[in-house]
């Protein structure tokens, strides 16, 4: 149980377009789930937080208009990387929890390639 | 949250036990210790938490010591797949899910 999967696995994309990713919980209603960045020979950096039907908090840092993050039901949160330039290149992992489980359970995350 | 303090690598022969060491000095006392491993180009996966007492499921064993300022995983016949890197993650258990703070970790590199 309590398994996450993402879409894509990974993209490539020209430089100012924009890409969505899905993070799906797939047997468990996640009430929480987490962007995760993780650049290369780095640990993972948490980006934002979103909760089931309100706005995504976001860490200090990362700019909320540029990575728009909606969670608009209890198995699905969407990361979409708006105008995507090199530097945004990067492998980006969601995670999700259930209502009173402190667990956080990892999509296999997606590798993002601007050129 | 408390900091945690881990060596950067480590090496293991394949088929023995694999000691990763993990120091929390300024653990508080409603504090637990996770532990994350992440293979390559993977999302990270949940290993064992404890709090104070040894704790063992069917990936590893958690040794803490009695005073709580360190702590062990131990994987007792590590395998190849077992490469990856580990995290040691000191956090407060409460009702609603928090962010987790991933420190650098120990990267284990099981040898054949």
């Amino acid at each position: 149980g309590a398994v996450v999967s993402q879409h894509p696995s990974w993209v490539i994309c020209k430089s100012g377009t924009s890409v969505k990713i899905e993070c799906r919980s797939l047997d468990f209603q996640a009430t929480t789930m987490f962007w995760y960045r993780q650049f290369p020979k780095q640990s993972l950096m948490l980006m934002a937080t979103s909760n089931e039907g309100s706005k995504a908090t976001y860490e200090q840092g990362v700019e909320k208009d540029k990575f728009l993050i909606n969670h608009a039901s209890l198995t699905l949160s969407t990361l979409t990387v708006t105008s995507a330039h090199p530097e945004d290149s990067s492998f980006y992992i969601c995670s999700a929890s259930f209502s009173r489980e402190i667990l956080q359970y990892f999509g296999p995350g997606t590798r993002l390639t601007v050129l | 949250d408390a900091k945690t303090t881990q060596p950067p690598s480590m090496d293991c022969a394949e088929g023995r036990a694999a000691n990763l060491p993990c120091n929390h000095s300024t653990i508080s006392g409603n504090e637990y210790v996770y532990w994350y491993r992440q293979i390559h180009s993977q999302g990270p996966q949940y290993i064992i938490h404890g709090l104070k007492n040894n704790e063992t499921n069917e990936m590893a064993s958690l040794i803490i010591t009695e005073d709580r300022k360190s702590s062990t995983l131990i994987l007792p016949h590590a395998t190849l797949r077992d490469t990856a890197v580990y995290y040691c993650i000191v956090r407060v258990e409460q009702t609603g899910a928090n962010n987790l703070f991933f420190g650098t970790g120990t990267r284990l590199t099981v040898i054949p």
